[in-house]
């Protein structure tokens, strides 16, 4: 079984500054895969980043980016110059990289708030 | 490409009554999954399918149950609702199967009274 810790319920971050969210795992399979969602207040799940298990270098897209702590079963989104649009829920999953039958598990979530 | 379509968007049954959710893929995908979303329980599994099968099913009692079409669009149906059914109800769209990656649709935003 796997399971997702998210610790931060909520945080808060002024406008152009960077915001590290914490996430930890704990799987006992060899090959994974950790996402990070977005979730405004519209309800849809906006896919932020990807990083697999065997990958050597963390992950980034745009102003993301997979801070990826193996041995710590660690995963954190880093995400720089924060804006105002940032300010949501944001969701830690980890799937079974079998490549067969999908699902996700995630963590309870942290609820960014950025301030003007 | 179009993304992930959920239909409808908001719904309000009485307890007792069932639903039925429909859930369109990215064109090309054809894994399907279904999470409920509660204020209470988080982000749960709910099933999987792939090429009109089941694949692979969370701890959810059998009232809840699901189907997918050779086109790959996928219904659930949820049978005698309680209260507790009251749920924003995901569908994610499967990409890549090397990275495993889901596509969420908006949602279906169902309310039990």
């Amino acid at each position: 079984a796997q399971k997702i810790t998210q610790t931060q319920p909520g945080m808060f971050v002024q406008e152009k500054e960077a915001v590290t969210l914490d996430c930890t795992y704990d799987t006992s399979d060899p090959s994974y895969g950790l996402f990070w969602y977005k979730q405004p207040s519209s309800g849809e799940m906006i896919f932020l980043i990807y990083q697999g298990s065997y990958d050597q270098q963390n992950a980034t897209e745009g102003r993301y980016s997979l801070n990826f702590q193996k041995a710590r079963k660690s995963a954190n989104l880093v995400i720089s110059a924060s804006q105002l649009g940032d300010s949501a829920m944001y969701f830690c999953a980890t799937s079974i990289s079998s490549g067969s039958a999908r699902q996700l598990t995630f963590g309870s979530g942290t609820q960014l708030t950025v301030l003007p | 490409k179009a993304g992930v379509t959920q239909t409808p968007r908001y719904l309000i049954k009485t307890r007792g009554q069932q639903v039925t959710l429909s859930c369109s893929p990215i064109s090309g995908h054809r894994s399907v999954s279904w999470y409920q979303q509660t204020p209470g329980q988080g982000l749960q599994f709910l099933f999987e399918y792939f090429s009109e099968t089941q694949r692979n099913k969370g701890n959810f009692p059998g009232r809840f149950s699901g189907r997918q079409f050779s086109n790959s669009r996928s219904e659930m149906n949820v049978s005698t609702l309680e209260l507790g059914d009251s749920a924003l109800y995901l569908c994610a769209s499967g990409g890549d199967p090397a990275y495993n990656e889901q596509f969420f649709g908006p949602g279906t935003r169902l309310t039990v009274l």
